[in-house]
């Protein structure tokens, strides 16, 4: 059974550094691209950027409105995926979904429960 | 203001038949397959639809996509009470190199 669960999330201040994790299970982690989606009731859902298998280069994409602020890695090793989110605002505040596959461009079928990330002084 | 459009509500009877529109571009939806899900609250998104009108295992035939040009639609015939949720369209945009989300439609049984 394939399952994704994120950990990590919790009130950060703003400015602050937060890191998410993303554990896999029940399928081959390193054969996949993982992707971030994160959810605000403003906003709905919002793609936050992939990393690509590493037979596929592993390399990263990230939406603008966390570019260069956000880094995603992987530990193929581990079945784990990282999100780390430095110089947090409060906009980021959201639940963090981690997802097997990209969203609009594969059957990404499987999602993660769900982490809340809340930036607040 | 997203890129893909959905309406931010729609409604219906038990029974009836309803349809939640999706509208793009050229370079997202008239290009590309458009993908459904489904969210019950508190619960993560549940894929409903693939490739503009593919149904995984375990949905029910009453749930189905379609597409044409730059929309895409989801029907869900036989409304039930237990189809009130939020339904979400995504699809990749050539342009932007990243996927799009629309911005969802809370779907209501009276």
């Amino acid at each position: 059974e394939v399952q994704l669960v994120e950990s990590g999330g919790g009130l950060v201040q703003p400015g602050r550094s937060l890191r998410l994790s993303c554990a896999a299970s029940g399928f081959a982690f390193g054969d996949y691209a993982m992707s971030w989606v994160r959810q605000t009731p403003a906003k709905g859902l919002e793609w936050v950027g992939f990393i690509r298998s590493e037979a596929n280069g592993g390399t990263t994409e990230y939406a603008a409105s966390v570019k260069g602020r956000f880094t995603l890695s992987r530990d193929d090793s581990q079945s784990i995926a990282y999100l780390q989110m430095s110089s947090l605002k409060i906009e980021d505040t959201a639940i963090y979904f981690c997802i097997r596959d990209i969203p609009g461009a594969t059957r990404a079928h499987y999602w993660g429960q769900g982490t809340l990330v809340t930036v607040s002084s | 203001q997203s890129v893909v459009t959905q309406p931010p509500s729609a409604s219906g009877t038990p029974g009836q038949r309803v349809t939640i529109s999706c509208s793009g571009g050229s370079s997202n939806i008239g290009s590309n397959y458009v993908y459904w899900y489904q969210q019950l609250p508190e619960t993560a998104p549940k894929p409903l639809i693939y490739r503009n009108d593919q149904r995984p295992s375990g949905v029910p035939a009453r749930f189905s996509g379609s597409k044409s040009g730059t929309s895409a639609s989801l029907a869900i015939s036989g409304l039930r009470s237990e189809d009130e949720a939020e339904y979400y369209c995504v699809t990749w945009d050539d342009s932007l190199s990243a996927p799009v989300f629309g911005g969802g439609t809370k779907l209501t049984v009276l």
